[in-house]
């Protein structure tokens, strides 16, 4: 595709209950980044993608939070037994290499926990 | 103390004014430098990036990097009121696999007619 696709754009869901965000990167980009942006702030690095690989995982702030990239393109970033401090616009970012690379950010996944 | 600091402003100019927008940095690690516009309810959009001290020009944009003050600018020529954004620094060491950015908490720029 010509961008960073996310679905969905926007999540309401009740606490406890588990969460899926999708991220389809830019076509044949190799590295992913998932996001963490809470209102007011600046975006906070969650994981790191290169093809299938998880190569970082330090911003993940609980066991609650787990990302997958099985064959190297679409991501899902999936949260469990949601807390209210999960509300926040999860954002993917796409680069085509390795190395120093511009990263390019889809729209974001606004989520909300009730 | 965050590794990046910058003003969340808000900053409100009128139609036609230079913008300097800045960020300091405490982590001498960091290598490359990136600026992002993001609009409301939108992801943030790449406008500069620079690897070295110095300044760097794309039209209306100029970006400038002084590593031994820790202190990155960017600098908005004749500023428009679709300007009106936020405004993001960001950073990132090179470890040979890409790497994750550090940003800044964004500045709220507000371009009046």
């Amino acid at each position: 595709g010509a961008g960073v696709s996310q679905s969905p754009r926007y999540k309401v869901a009740k606490r406890g209950q588990d969460v899926a965000l999708r991220c389809d990167p830019i076509s044949g980009h190799v590295s992913l980044f998932w996001y963490q942006q809470a209102l007011g702030q600046g975006p906070e690095f969650l994981t790191y993608f290169q093809n299938e690989a998880q190569l970082d995982k330090s911003g993940l702030p609980s066991d609650r939070f787990f990302a997958e990239r099985p064959e190297g393109s679409v991501s899902t970033l999936k949260i469990q037994r949601t807390q209210q401090e999960d509300s926040a616009v999860y954002l993917c970012a796409s680069s085509l290499g390795v190395g120093i690379q511009p990263q390019h950010f889809g729209d974001g996944t606004r989520l909300s926990i009730l | 103390q965050k590794e990046v600091e910058q003003d969340p402003g808000p900053l409100s100019v009128p139609e036609g004014a230079i913008v300097s927008l800045n960020c300091t940095y405490s982590n001498s690690a960091f290598q490359y430098f990136m600026w992002y516009r993001q609009y409301s309810r939108k992801g943030p959009e790449l406008l500069m990036y620079t690897y070295s001290s110095g300044n760097k020009e794309d039209g209306r944009f100029t970006a400038q990097v002084d590593k031994s003050s820790k202190y990155i600018s960017l600098f908005i020529r004749d500023s428009q009121p679709s300007d009106s954004a936020t405004y993001l620094c960001a950073m990132g060491i090179n470890t040979g696999t890409a790497s994750k950015l550090t940003f800044g908490t964004g500045t709220r720029l507000q371009v009046t007619l």
